[in-house]
């Protein structure tokens, strides 16, 4: 079945400090991956999403996320966190045509201290 | 940017009534989804629409759901007879084809009480 593994349920980061998010993904076939993060009470943002090609992928807000396939991961990464990240990050999957369910992780809440 | 839109922003209602939960995706989209996130869970699939008809359904979307794209615009939610463990944020999404990512509006909170 298709899974989506998000194994850090919370974490928190000092203002400025580096950050990754991890995320696992079991399908059949490489899916479309993409990672949502949401504020209290909002909706879900989408940051990026891998379709294909390049494994580095550039979203919104100064986010990255590698797709390392060997690994079946696809962690989300940000160099220096501001206080304005603090939120509930989830990663999903596709499926392989783009247009199916997607399946998430169960997330990661984020917390940014001084 | 467009946007997908859903109204109510909250909705109360007492167990055993209809709730019709009401969504207008991205004008120019042709799928459809709803989803539900119960207070500290994860979102969960539970129907996928396109070319008006139900293309997959999750196990929780039993009959007492059903979905309806009434006309060009709106994409509609309906519970028959809530339970209490119908209480969650439910979202709608909406995508243009394939490859493309998901939409998603800001949710509508229900409550049953």
């Amino acid at each position: 079945a298709q899974s989506v593994t998000q194994p850090d349920i919370h974490i928190t980061v000092s203002e400025g400090a580096s950050l990754e998010l991890r995320c696992n993904y079991s399908y059949g076939a490489t899916p479309y991956l993409f990672w949502y993060v949401q504020s209290p009470g909002q909706g879900l943002q989408l940051l990026l999403k891998y379709f294909s090609g390049d494994t580095l992928v550039q979203g919104i807000k100064g986010f990255e996320a590698e797709f390392k396939r060997s690994q079946s991961s696809f962690n989300l990464r940000k160099p220096s966190v501001h206080w304005s990240d603090a939120a509930e990050y989830f990663c999903a999957g596709g499926g392989t045509f783009g247009n199916e369910k997607l399946t998430f992780g169960t997330g990661t809440r984020l917390t940014i201290i001084p | 940017e467009p946007e997908v839109t859903q109204t109510p922003s909250h909705q109360v209602t007492q167990m055993g009534q209809e709730v019709i939960l009401r969504c207008v995706p991205i004008s120019n989209h042709l799928y459809f989804y709803w989803y539900r996130q119960i207070l500290g869970q994860k979102v969960e699939f539970l129907v996928s629409f396109y070319n008006n008809e139900i293309s997959e359904k999750s196990e929780i979307f039993d009959d007492q759901f059903s979905v309806e794209r009434p006309d060009g615009s709106n994409f509609t939610l309906k519970i028959r007879s809530t339970k209490l463990e119908d209480s969650a944020m439910y979202f709608c999404a909406s995508v243009g084809g394939g490859g493309q990512p998901q939409h998603f509006g800001d949710g509508t909170r229900l409550s049953i009480l």
